[in-house]
């Protein structure tokens, strides 16, 4: 059974500081990482993707990818309570891009 | 680009009844799925389809679920007849290929 996990938090962080959002997954062949940020009642909305091992920045925002130890991160620098969302981590399986294996998501809280 | 359009975005209906889910996807993806979201099991891929035709459907519950692509913008999701524990927020999503998904806003899907 391939999994996707993550905690459920929620996670509370003060407002300016770092907020830091980790996913771990099972299948050693998946290459397509993806954190989605849903707001109560909404859609998932992409944030980021990395498909390569090290960081990947754009704005407030680093995905962290080890491929090693299987693990995926996500990092918000400057947390501004508009990021208060449940951040949802997507894996790929196998060989198939668009099969996507999705964790139950992160609910994160920024506390002004 | 008016993003991947789903309706209705309610829909109550009894038990036993027919239920119809709509999508038109962004112009040009080609590609479209059918997601499904419970507080329960999270985000569950139902199908999806490339170029109008279905690829995987190992995800669709059972027989009561169908789901057709007739035409490049447009597709339909199916439940005949409908039961209770399939209330759930079902998702339309498209992508160009190796691209992340753009969802719609979703359907909210009460049976009683």
């Amino acid at each position: 059974q391939k999994e996707v996990e993550q905690n459920s938090g929620p996670l509370s962080v003060p407002e300016g500081a770092i907020a830091s959002l980790n996913c771990t997954y099972s299948d050693r062949g998946s290459q397509s990482f993806f954190w989605y940020r849903q707001y109560s009642g909404k859609s998932p909305e992409l944030i980021m993707f990395i498909y390569s091992n090290g960081d990947k920045e754009d704005g407030r925002f680093t995905a962290q990818l080890n491929k090693a130890s299987q693990y995926v991160s996500l990092l918000i620098r400057d947390s501004q309570p508009s990021d208060s969302a449940t951040y949802l981590c997507a894996v790929n399986i196998g060989d198939s891009n668009y099969q996507l294996i999705w964790g139950a998501g992160t609910k994160l809280i920024i506390k002004p | 680009d008016a993003g991947v359009i789903q309706s209705p975005r309610h829909e109550v209906t009894e038990m036993g009844q027919e239920v119809t889910l709509r999508c038109k996807p962004i112009s040009g993806h080609d590609y479209l799925f059918w997601y499904r979201q419970t507080m329960m099991r999270g985000l569950e891929l139902l199908i999806y389809f490339n170029n109008n035709v279905p690829i995987d459907d190992s995800g669709m519950p059972e027989d009561r679920f169908s789901a057709k692509m007739p035409n490049a913008s447009f597709s339909t999701l199916k439940i005949q007849p409908s039961e209770p524990r399939d209330s759930a927020v079902y998702f339309c999503a498209s992508s160009l290929q190796d691209s992340p998904l753009h969802f719609g806003n979703g359907t909210r899907l009460t049976v009683t």
